[in-house]
């Protein structure tokens, strides 16, 4: 099982450019995130999908924009980048979006994606 | 005040030594939490889940006071290879209502 892949590992863009991070998932996971982390602050949740064809937004979504035309994929589209999106970015996925105890909406982090934005 | 603070450390303990950390929350509907391990310009990978009062893993135990709503792991037996971050996520519902501690970091020396 591959689990959550992630590509690319790295990328430099200059500001104004557009581009997308992919994410692929081979565990028939339900739930698909996409998160950011920058230094000091903790992991924060740009775009969430519950299922193929269902998204949406999470705490900071300005300058993303997600699809899921299939279970097993979920792009992230930076549309302008800009310095500020300067970030390592995750994909995570879990079986289930429901809460409860039974750690089904226990996330798998891809390897993350280091975009710098000049 | 942010929803789930951790101390950013670093803990530098010594090989063999026991180190707890705590992880204080703010929303007292987080219904369950987990502890995320982080090595260095790598991805969280899942520790621990605690769903009620703690859960032990070998070395590791988790420990959930609501009353004073905080949360604690305690590692016995430091390895080298213990050395991370680790990251305190409290959840206060669905897979999207995850709330991210910004992470303790560990050093564990000879």
């Amino acid at each position: 099982n591959a689990g959550v892949t992630q590509t690319p590992k790295f990328q430099v863009l200059k500001t104004g450019q557009s581009m997308t991070l992919q994410c692929a998932q081979d565990m028939n996971h339900e739930y698909m995130s996409w998160y950011r982390q920058d230094p000091g602050m903790g992991l924060r949740l740009i775009h969430y999908s519950v299922g193929a064809g269902i998204t949406d937004q999470g705490e900071v979504p300005n300058g993303y924009n997600v699809s899921r035309s299939t279970t097993e994929d979920f792009p992230l589209r930076l549309l302008s980048a800009a310095p500020s999106q300067t970030s390592v970015y995750f994909c995570a996925s879990s079986y289930s979006s429901a809460g409860g105890s039974s750690g089904a909406n226990v996330l798998t982090f891809g390897a993350g994606s280091r975009l710098t934005v000049l | 005040r942010k929803e789930v603070e951790q101390d950013p450390g670093p803990f530098n303990v010594p090989e063999g030594a026991t180190v707890a950390f705590n992880c204080t929350y703010s929303n007292s509907a987080s219904q369950s939490f987990f502890w995320y391990r982080q090595d260095c310009r790598k991805e969280p990978k899942l520790l621990m889940s605690v769903y009620s009062s703690g859960n032990e893993d070998g070395r590791f135990t988790a420990q959930l006071n609501r009353a004073s709503q905080y949360i604690s792991l305690l590692i016995r037996d430091s390895k080298l290879s213990d050395s991370a971050t680790y990251l305190c996520v409290g959840n206060t519902g669905t897979a999207s209502k995850l709330t991210f501690g910004t992470g303790t970091r560990l050093q564990v020396t000879l």
